[in-house]
């Protein structure tokens, strides 16, 4: 059963562009969830979506948006770049919304220059 | 608001070393509890959970059981590996949230 699969691995990007991420769940699961990880903030809670809604969003600004597909994929973008917004970024995915269990991708690392 | 507080590493041991990394939690109503392992260049990988008190989770020799007296998950294993170098993630989730709460990790090195 394949993974969490997210791509690219890795973006270099210039500051004011836009970029746009994309994660597959793992087949029979329709909730998706994505993190920032950086070494100063740590892992943050980017948002949530379940059946092609989003379901809960952390306190990021409004650059940060994200979609689901019927297939359960989903992609998340970021507008207008900034250096500080160079990090990890991770995709999860569970069977159901408010599982008790998610699995990670590797995760794609953007670097903004 | 929920929260995990996790031990600041680094920890570096020798090969064969005990191994305890503290975790404790706030959470509103039974929170689920995780334990996570980050390799270098890798995602996260779930190592062992525990759902209710006194569960105790157990992986790979790693072992964490769910205190609620003392709101605590402390991860454990009798004898590390230099293969467990990796940075350690303490985890909670709620019944009212649709996200992990992590700790801040705690990275561990073994040398041989």
């Amino acid at each position: 059963k394949a993974g969490v699969t997210q791509t690219p691995r890795y973006l270099i990007k210039t500051r004011g562009q836009q970029v746009t991420l994309s994660c597959s769940p793992i087949s029979g699961h329709r909730s998706v969830s994505w993190y920032q990880q950086t070494p100063g903030q740590g892992l943050q809670f980017l948002f949530e979506y379940f059946s092609e809604t989003q379901r809960n969003k952390g306190n990021f600004p409004g650059r940060f948006s994200g979609r689901q597909f019927s297939n359960s994929r989903s992609e998340m973008n970021v507008s207008t770049l900034e250096l500080g917004d160079s990090a990890l970024y991770l995709c999860a995915s569970s069977r159901r919304e408010r599982a008790t269990e998610a699995f990670f991708g590797q995760g794609t690392r953007l670097t903004v220059v | 608001g929920d929260s995990v507080t996790q031990m600041e590493g680094p920890v570096t041991l020798s090969e064969e070393a005990f191994l305890t990394i503290n975790c404790t939690y706030t959470a509103t109503g039974y929170p689920s509890l995780f334990w996570y392992v980050q390799y270098p260049g890798e995602g996260l990988q779930l190592l062992l959970k525990a759902t209710k008190a006194d569960d105790k989770g157990s992986n790979k020799g790693f072992e964490a059981t769910y205190r609620k007296e003392t709101t605590s998950f402390h991860l454990e294993k009798g004898s590390v590996q230099v293969s467990d170098s990796a940075v350690y993630f303490c985890a909670l989730s709620v019944p009212t949230a649709n996200n992990l709460f992590f700790g801040t990790g705690t990275r561990l090195t073994v040398i041989p």
